[in-house]
């Protein structure tokens, strides 16, 4: 699987947009960007995935760049409530077990 | 829809005791991981299974833990005999073949 390396910590303020970038260097051709985040005592809950360009959801969008060995994911307007360790994770989609690695995560802490 | 269930989600035992830790997963996922957060080593896969399977146990630290899953819905962590060093929060996750992992709320174990 790919190895990531993102951001340690992050502090932003309420109402302004969080970009966390995750770096990826040796991605595969089938490899997929996925984003989980997990709050205090809670277990990771996924945010968002992509394979290239843009996507976004309700929660996030998520930027791509041709060459893939980047990516950014990006929180617009964040509360209080979007503190949480952020995980970046690279894997091939439908992989056998989909085996999943956590690196360290971004933590972001959201000040009022 | 019920999420991943676990219990206890909280267990207080003494050093050489056995502790089971249990898990539904969500109905109709068929790979079901264990894995183990604590804040020196981050988040670790201990074992996942596909289809009530063991796939790839290589997280598991020693022989004194063991994995089960009779049937698709009901999965067991049996640690024996529990030390110190293995208090941590231990989430169980169940992903319907797909990369997306659905954590339960974890299981706080301290060992003292």
């Amino acid at each position: 699987l790919a190895k990531t390396t993102q951001p340690i910590s992050m502090d932003s303020y309420e109402g302004q947009e969080v970009n966390i970038t995750c770096s990826h260097n040796n991605i595969a051709t089938n490899d997929y960007i996925t984003w989980y985040q997990q709050f205090p005592s809670q277990g990771p809950r996924f945010i968002i995935q992509g394979y290239k360009t843009k996507v976004t959801n309700e929660v996030a969008s998520l930027f791509i760049p041709a060459d893939r060995k980047s990516s950014t994911l990006s929180l617009p307007r964040v509360s209080l409530s979007d503190t949480a360790v952020y995980y970046c994770l690279v894997g091939p989609f439908k992989a056998a077990g989909n085996k999943l690695t956590f690196g360290g995560g971004t933590r972001v802490l959201v000040k009022p | 829809d019920a999420g991943v269930i676990q219990s206890p989600r909280h267990e207080v035992t003494e050093m050489g005791q056995e502790v089971t830790l249990r898990c539904k997963p969500i109905s109709g996922h068929n790979s079901l991981f264990w894995y183990r957060q604590t804040m020196m080593r981050g988040l670790e896969l201990l074992i996942y299974f596909n289809n009530n399977v063991p796939i790839d146990d290589s997280g598991m630290p020693e022989d004194r833990f063991s994995a089960k899953m009779p049937n698709a819905s009901f999965s067991t962590l049996k640690i024996q005999p529990s030390e110190p060093r293995d208090s941590a929060v231990y989430f169980c996750a169940s992903s319907p073949q797909l990369y997306t992992q659905y954590f339960g709320p974890g299981t706080r174990l301290t060992v003292l």
